[in-house]
């Protein structure tokens, strides 16, 4: 079956510093990746997505590039700020017919960052 | 453009009472429909999802239950609580041919 593994952490940096968080992935056929982002209290927002190997996705910063060939979508910002601060899961979603939208979640990383 | 709610934002139930938390979408039709369950230690868990009225399909063996009684309309229940039906509940939404899934604001359950 499909899974997701990323960086546990709890990750914390300073503002300004660089970010990588890693994600590996396990998937039949050829997946969607998802980055989406947990503010405390709330629910998951879409961060970024691709759809096809080399694709990179990008939003707010943040970027993250679909390797097909280490089975990877590793999620980086060059410059973090204190609103960074949050959940961020890695998600896979299978293209397959009967999947129907399902997603597979990673386990979550806490970003704390600090002024 | 769509949106998604949920409600309650925060309920507290004690153990052997109902549940029922109720999810909506706008602005789109025929959308594949999604409850996650998200415990302590943040991972998330597909309950259950649906692909039409009155289809229902569960992932996971539980003490829960969904219904589709219309087409943008998800409701998640219980005849009777458990102390570990404790958690996080988010409903989601995404298009029939989509691949991203777009989440509500969650629900915060604690059985007592």
């Amino acid at each position: 079956g499909n899974s997701v593994t990323q960086m546990e952490g709890p990750v914390t940096l300073s503002e300004e510093a660089f970010l990588t968080i890693n994600c590996t992935y396990t998937a039949t056929g050829y997946p969607s990746l998802f980055w989406y982002v947990q503010y405390p209290g709330e629910g998951l927002q879409l961060l970024l997505k691709a759809t096809k190997a080399d694709d990179k996705g990008s939003n707010k910063g943040f970027e993250a590039t679909y390797r097909k060939e280490t089975t990877s979508f590793h999620l980086e910002k060059g410059s973090v700020q204190v609103s960074d601060s949050a959940v961020y899961f890695c998600a896979l979603s299978d293209a397959g017919g009967t999947s129907y939208g399902k997603l597979t979640f990673g386990q979550g990383t806490i970003l704390t960052v600090h002024p | 453009s769509q949106t998604i709610h949920q409600w309650p934002a925060t309920l507290v139930q004690p153990v052997g009472s109902p549940l029922s938390l109720e999810c909506t979408v706008e602005g789109t039709s025929n959308p594949n429909l999604y409850w996650y369950r998200q415990a302590a230690g943040r991972g998330l868990q597909l309950l259950f999802y649906s692909v039409g009225i009155g289809q229902i399909s569960s992932e996971v063996p539980q003490n829960l239950s969904a219904s589709r009684p219309q087409d943008r309309q998800f409701i998640l229940s219980s005849k009777k609580l458990l102390l570990s039906d404790s958690g996080f509940y988010l409903c989601a939404w995404s298009q029939q041919t989509g691949t991203e899934a777009f989440f509500g604001q969650g629900t915060r359950l604690t059985v007592v």
